[in-house]
């Protein structure tokens, strides 16, 4: 029963389009993020989430929308596709401060 | 500013040989840090942490790192790599102040040769 599990795996798709990138958790934590890894494997953090509140909003184009529909989810829905938006998309959570973050296996977003 | 620096993007290493990654990281609050390990095309799961305490932490796969508050740096160290710890490897630091708040440095690719 995977601890984080994100959903799909692998995403090729043409700019201009819309997609959603879904994840969920079963650990009852209270934390969840979204962090981008580029081709350098430079990890960004994008958003983070603590009990369905948005508490971090990095320098991240509106095109990108979270949405925690309860503690356990948190979708990342992406408007309008752009080539530079192709990279790997993490979902992660923590129970709190100084709590192992625990990762997804990632979804391979590929704009073309 | 808060950040992390991993000066090695590769380290290259014989097999059975010992291995040490920097990490150093800048902040004007504790720090709890963290070791990251990510084998291709899987996600990132946990080496090490250092939250108190002793300074020199104890990980899986036979890892260790040491916290070093006057030098602001956490290096991770194993004394015989195996093929199998081919992989990148990330330092992360979070901040006492912000608790949601989590930063990774760039990664360093440790390659094995036999």
């Amino acid at each position: 029963d995977t601890a984080v599990s994100q959903t799909p795996k692998y995403l090729v798709t043409q700019m201009g389009n819309d997609k959603s990138i879904k994840c969920e958790q079963n650990l009852g934590h209270d934390t969840m993020y979204w962090y981008k890894q580029d081709s350098k494997k430079f990890l960004k953090i994008m958003f983070s989430y603590n009990n369905k509140e948005l508490i971090i909003n990095e320098t991240v184009p509106n095109r990108f929308s979270p949405k925690s529909p309860d503690k356990a989810h948190l979708n990342l829905h992406i408007n309008s596709l752009e080539l530079g938006d192709s990279a790997v998309y993490f979902c992660a959570t923590a129970a709190g401060s100084g709590n192992t973050i625990y990762f997804g296996e990632g979804s391979w977003l590929t704009v073309v | 500013a808060q950040s992390v620096t991993q000066l090695d993007s590769q380290v290259p290493v014989f097999e059975e040989a010992p291995v040490e990654l920097r990490c150093n990281y800048s902040s004007s609050v504790s720090v709890y840090l963290f070791w990251y390990v990510q084998y291709p095309n899987q996600g990132l799961q946990l080496l090490l942490k250092y939250l108190s305490g002793s300074t020199l932490v104890k990980g899986i796969n036979g890892f260790e790192a040491e916290f070093n508050k006057s030098q602001t740096s956490f290096h991770l160290r194993k004394p015989s790599v195996h093929i199998s710890d081919t992989a990148e490897y990330f330092c992360a630091v979070s901040f006492h102040s912000s608790a949601s708040k989590i930063i990774f440095g760039s990664g360093t690719r440790l390659s094995i040769r036999p």
